[in-house]
């Protein structure tokens, strides 16, 4: 079954530290795209960062990185020099090749950065 | 902002009741995903529309039904509603779809809170 597990539902950081969200997946798709979403409390969800199943360089943006294992099948977002303004649900996503392309969400990890 | 645009942003009504919510996806995208996320369930994916023709079915209700129009523009009816159908509708463009295989990244729209009475 095609899966997204985020076992961690809320976690805390102190404000300029870097952060760890946790992700691990479950497919029989060799390719396979990761995705990453932030939702502030305003709602909107926004697009982070992007990893294919085959890049074998991790995925940066600004401050987001993902630290993708193949092989543990795990795409963790890392967030470093942690803002007030990182306060926010992020998603993990994986839109694998088979099953007409669905893009399947975890549940998602609250994050507080602390000043 | 995304490009995606959504409207309205708030509905009130009552059970029973139908709506429509509208979807502008960005330029150039010809492809609209809808989803449904809830408190309890969290992020559900109810249909993907490619082109004006539907490509992905997902946890979508016989009462909920949608279509992408020539101008790629997207609608989301949703009818005889339940107090359990409130949610925040979200619309999603990408460019290709299917055609772009799992690298194809949606652009999520702001939003459409529904809150059923």
């Amino acid at each position: 079954a095609q899966k997204i597990t985020q076992t961690q539902p809320g976690m805390f950081v102190q404000e300029k530290e870097a952060v760890t969200l946790d992700c691990t997946y479950d497919t029989s798709d060799q390719s396979y795209g990761l995705f990453w979403y932030k939702q502030p409390s305003s709602g909107e969800m926004i697009f982070l960062i992007y990893q294919g199943s085959y890049d074998e360089q991790n995925a940066t943006e600004g401050r987001y990185s993902l630290n993708f294992q193949k092989a543990r099948k795990s795409a963790n977002l890392v967030i470093s020099a942690s803002q007030l303004g990182d306060s926010a649900m992020y998603f993990c996503a994986m839109r694998p090749n088979t099953g007409g392309f669905k893009t399947i969400f975890g549940a998602g990890t609250r994050l507080f950065v602390k000043a | 902002d995304s490009g995606v645009t959504q409207t309205p942003k708030h509905l009130i009504t009552a059970t029973g009741q139908r709506v429509t919510l509208r979807c502008s996806p960005r330029s150039g995208d010809l492809s609209v995903y809808w989803y449904q996320q809830s408190l309890d369930q969290g992020l559900q994916f109810l249909i993907q529309y490619y082109n004006g023709e539907e490509r992905a079915k997902g946890n979508i209700l016989e009462r909920f039904s949608a279509q992408q129009f020539p101008d790629l523009h997207s609608e989301l009816n949703l009818s005889s509603l339940e107090l359990g159908d409130s949610a925040l509708y979200f619309c999603a463009s990408s460019v290709q779809g299917l055609a772009g295989g799992p690298t194809d990244t949606q652009y999520f729209g702001p939003g459409t809170r529904l809150t059923v009475l």
